[in-house]
This record gives C-alpha cells, structure tokens and sequence, in this order.
C-alpha cells in the first residue's frame, strides 16, 4: 500500500501525559500536513511542511503541540500534557508541489486520541 | 482569508433521487475547490476538483459539481442516490497560491433511505 499510514490509529491517554503520532506520506510527496477533526466537524488545518521546512502553523497549534519532519519523509505530531480538550481525530495527508501540481491533499486514515 | 459554509449538516434523500449537497466559499483569489467523501473509519477521498478550465467538472461514482463564480457556490449533484452514497461529505477551498492548504467545511452527513 502506497498511501499515507497514520500510526497509531487509536490512542486512549489520562490528562497531562504525552503523545505522539507519526505519519508516514506517499514516498514522493514533499509536502505534509496535519488536519485536526472533532466529533461533527469539518477537519481544522495544524500546520504543513514543505520537505523539512515548517512553513505555517495554525493558531490552533498552541506551545503543547509539537510538530516536526526531520529528514522530510515522515512527520511526528506531540502533544504535551494533554487535556480532554486534545480529544480528535489527528489526520496526516500529503502533497506534491510541482508542474503537476493540481492542489489535491491524499489523506491517511487518522489517528483518534481520548483524552480521560 | 478563506471561507466555506456548507448549507444543511444532515440530508437524507431516497433511493433513485437526486442528491444535492450544498457548498458556498470565499477567497480572495480565485480558489481551488474540493469535494471529499469520508466513509465511517476510513480516511478523507477526493470525489472530485475544480482548479481552472470547465466550471462543471465530473467525479467518482458519479457525482458532479458546477463552479458558479457569480454565486460563490460549489454544489454537489448526483442524478440518483445509492444506499453505498451514505456517507459525510466535505466541501473544501484552497487559495490558488497559498501552497494548498485546504479550508473545509462543516461537513453534510448524506442518508440514503431505502
């Protein structure tokens, strides 16, 4: 399967511990995002890398949220001390900028975080 | 910055009627505009896009949507519903120029009654 995988799909914690969820994109894709969905809603832009670089983080990303693509294949999300507020579904997708870029996002599976 | 408001959070339709879903945006550029299906505990897939060109554009399992610049609208269409239709679609925007970051909106939750 040459998709993204999200790992893992499902994460039950207690308030206050860490977490951290690793995406793996489409090997040839150079740009990563990360989406967060609540019951019910629309998903919410993170923050998106382009290769290794960071280029935008959302308001919504606060100090606790933790983002990084260190050798521009694989991303890890980290959530410190976690409130139930954390409580989502964490989606990855992946991109490729270039001639043929048509502006269209392939989206892994998620990973659902309980927050207890 | 940009917007998307879909019109109507749950539609049900019967079997064999048309389905029409319901997308309206704002961008300050001229946007690119998704439609994506989600099935229960499956990722986000893209039905179809518009990015330049034919403002009527065609997807999978038969869905289309037509790109109405005067309107700000986006609207999903389906001639006749299937039970397997049943599922949360997302209308999405994305500045032409702002490195793809997609804005999505709310979400429609479509029924298929039989």
């Amino acid at each position: 399967d040459t998709g993204v995988s999200q790992d893992p799909r499902h994460k039950i914690t207690k308030r206050g511990q860490n977490v951290t969820f690793r995406c793996d994109p489409i090997s040839e894709h150079n740009r990563l995002y990360w989406y967060r969905q609540t019951l019910g809603q629309g998903p919410e832009f993170l923050t998106y890398f382009q290769n290794e670089a960071q280029l935008e983080k959302s308001r919504l990303l606060s100090d606790r949220f933790s983002a990084e693509r260190p050798k521009g294949s694989f991303s890890t999300l980290e959530i410190q001390r976690t409130e139930q507020g954390d409580s989502a579904m964490y989606l990855c997708a992946s991109s490729y900028s270039g001639g043929a870029d048509t502006g269209e996002l392939f989206f892994g599976e998620g990973s659902r975080l309980t927050v207890l | 910055a940009q917007s998307v408001t879909q019109l109507g959070s749950h539609v049900s339709v019967s079997e064999g009627a048309l389905v029409l879903l319901r997308c309206n945006y704002s961008s300050s550029v001229p946007p690119y505009l998704f439609w994506y299906v989600q099935y229960p505990n499956q990722g986000l897939q893209l039905l179809l896009k518009y990015t330049t060109g034919a403002t009527l554009v065609k997807g999978i399992n038969g869905f289309e949507a037509e790109f109405k610049k005067s309107e700000t609208s986006f609207h999903l269409t389906k001639p006749s519903a299937h039970m397997s239709d049943a599922a949360e679609y997302f209308c999405a925007v994305s500045e032409s120029n702002a490195g793809n970051m997609l804005t999505f909106g709310g979400g429609t939750r479509l029924m298929v009654k039989p």
